[in-house]
Parts: C-alpha cells; structure tokens; sequence
C-alpha cells in the first residue's frame, strides 16, 4: 500500500516567518513529488515540483527532497495571511501509472 | 492559455441516479486524471487516461467509469447513486504521464 503522510495540523506561524510543511512517502521507487495549495472551497493548485535530491527554490518557496530518508518538504519564507490555505503533498511512483497518490494535507494559518 | 474545465460545477441528485461529468484538458495536454475529495478520505484516484487509454484505476466501485475522446476531452459516469458519492470531483490534466498535473475547479455532488 502507498501511503503518503503528512501531519494535519493546523500550523500556525506569525506572519514573516518560515512555516515548514513536511511529507514521508512510503516506496523508494518514487518518481516525482509535488505540493499543491487548496484555499477552502477551491480546487488544488500546482507551487512546487521537485524530481531530484536536494533544494529547488521558486520564489518565496522552497521545496526539500531527501529520497534515501523518503522525505520531501516545503518551506514557506516570509509568510502572508494569504498563505493560509492546506498544502497537500502528491507523489508519483512512476512506471506506467501517472496518477498521484496525496496525503491528507496540513492545515496552515498565518496570522498577521 | 486557457486553463481545465469541468462541467457542471454543481450538481445535486438522488440516490439511485446516474450523472456524468465532464472534462476538458489544457490545450495540448493529452492525459487525464480523475479524482474524488471528500472531506473523510481526502484526495483519492479514480482513474487516469492518456490518447483514449484508461492507464491506470483506483480501487472504486465499478459504478465509476470514465472515457476520453480523441480532442483528449474526457468524461466520467456514476450509475446507481449512492449518499456516499456526495464529493468534490477533481479531473487534472497534464503533458504526459509524469507529468505536472493541473486542476480544473471540480464539480461539486451531492446526493440526496
């Protein structure tokens, strides 16, 4: 069974400072991992892929992947209210499957 | 670009229907990816297709089918309503099969 997890929440950071979401997969075959906001009653929306170890930034943004420890994070620097959404973790395990397996999301808040 | 959509974005019906809902990829996207959120369960695969192909399913009920068409657009069935199906149902598009995937707003179920 592939599991992603995450923990729920919610996280609570004051605004300006680093929230850190974090995410464990559970297969080493994974491929790709991606993060995705969902502000309430929206649909997910795409801030983040990463495919190789190491740090991939993009703006304000920071994505962590750690394959050996099957670990992927994401770092949110000089967080806004507008922030404040659930971030879902996705992976994709490859092979001939594209779809991707999310974990349940963290809740974050910043608070002004 | 133009981004995904789905049809209808609201829905209600009664148990023991059926309903159909539609999907239109990116431009140029050929895969897509069927999802179901409820608040319980999160974001579970339903199923994926790429050029006209069903690759991959989730482990649902086989009152859940879909199918795509050759402009890559794609629509999926429910027959035989039941409460449970009341969800959030996400179709996402991507390039390829590993490849990012985007969101459309989703189309909101509710089964009476």
């Amino acid at each position: 069974q592939k599991e992603v997890e995450q923990n729920s929440g919610p996280l609570s950071v004051p605004e300006g400072a680093i929230a850190s979401l974090n995410c464990t997969y559970s297969d080493r075959v994974s491929q790709s991992f991606f993060w995705y906001r969902q502000y309430s009653g929206k649909s997910p929306e795409l801030i983040m892929s990463i495919y190789s170890n190491g740090d991939k930034e993009d703006g304000r943004f920071t994505a962590q992947l750690n394959k050996a420890s099957q670990y992927v994070s994401l770092l949110i620097r000089d967080s806004q209210p507008s922030d404040s959404a659930t971030y879902l973790c996705a992976v994709n395990y490859g092979g001939s499957q594209g779809n991707l397996i999310f974990g349940k999301g963290t809740k974050l808040s910043v608070k002004p | 670009k133009a981004g995904v959509t789905q049809t209808p974005r609201y829905l209600i019906k009664t148990r023991g229907q059926q309903v159909t809902l539609s999907c239109s990829p990116i431009s140029g996207h050929r895969s897509v990816s069927w999802y179901q959120q409820t608040p319980g369960q999160g974001l579970q695969f339903l199923f994926e297709y790429f050029s006209e192909t069903q690759r991959n399913k989730g482990n649902f009920p086989g009152r859940f089918s879909g199918r795509q068409f050759s402009n890559s657009r794609s629509e999926m069935n429910v027959s035989t309503l039941e409460l449970g199906d009341s969800a959030l149902y996400l179709c996402a598009s991507s390039f390829g099969l590993q490849y990012e995937q985007y969101f459309g707003p989703g189309t909101r179920l509710t089964v009476t």
